[in-house]
């Protein structure tokens, strides 16, 4: 079975502060996604990555950034947290075999910047 | 661009009858279309896919979805509703020749009563 894994199902942060949300995948999927999960607005997505070392912003990738160093691990950066931030994270990667591929989701990390 | 609508918030069945989640979509071209179940404080879980071919789609834990080009809508259905299908219902769609990325409904809240 496909396993992504998010490092954290919840994390509390303080205004201001850096923080990391880390996403592994173990299925060597070329494709890597972050999104967030707000009550209403379903899944937006933040940014996304097709190989190592790229990425591309998705809808809404102000006052985040990302990182992938290594092809099975993706990592979502919030340069300065702010409370507009609170959310849920969802991490997602899928195949490289074309377009019609389903995405595989992490558990979701639950953010509170407080 | 792509978008998907979910025109309800929630939908109220009763345990043994038939269910229907409904959802309409928005692309450029020819579709890709998902839809994905989301349990309490949990990740998606994938359930069913539309590429090609047949436009009733058969998928995980009884439920289907029936394509329909001309009204560009992708409905959940079930023949008989369980109290355990409550949950959070989200559909998808990808161009097939736009991003990589799924871009989700709002999400419709099924609430099965027994």
């Amino acid at each position: 079975d496909v396993k992504v894994t998010q490092s954290s199902r919840y994390l509390v942060k303080r205004t201001g502060e850096k923080v990391f949300l880390e996403c592994v995948q173990d299925m060597d999927h070329e494709n890597m996604f972050w999104y967030r999960q707000d009550p209403g607005l379903g899944l937006r997505l933040i940014y996304f990555s097709y190989d190592v070392k790229m990425k591309e912003k998705g809808d809404i990738p102000e006052g985040y950034s990302v990182s992938r160093e290594k092809k099975e691990r993706f990592s979502l950066i919030l340069e300065s947290a702010s409370t507009n931030q609170t959310s849920m994270y969802l991490c997602a990667s899928s195949p490289p075999q074309g377009m019609n591929t389903e995405a595989f989701f992490g558990q979701g990390t639950r953010l509170t910047v407080v | 661009a792509q978008s998907v609508a979910q025109p309800e918030d929630q939908v109220n069945v009763a345990e043994g009858n038939p269910l229907t989640v409904k959802c309409t979509y928005s692309v450029s071209g020819n579709p890709y279309l998902f839809w994905y179940v989301q349990y309490p404080n949990r990740g998606l879980q994938f359930l069913l896919k539309y590429i090609t071919g047949d436009n009733l789609v058969k998928g995980s834990y009884g439920f289907e979805a029936e394509f329909n080009k001309s009204q560009t809508s992708f409905h959940l259905k079930k023949p008989s509703a369980l109290v355990s299908d409550s949950a959070l219902y989200f559909c998808a769609v990808r161009d097939r020749k736009g991003r990589r990325a799924l871009t989700f409904g709002s999400g419709t809240r099924l609430q099965v009563q027994p």
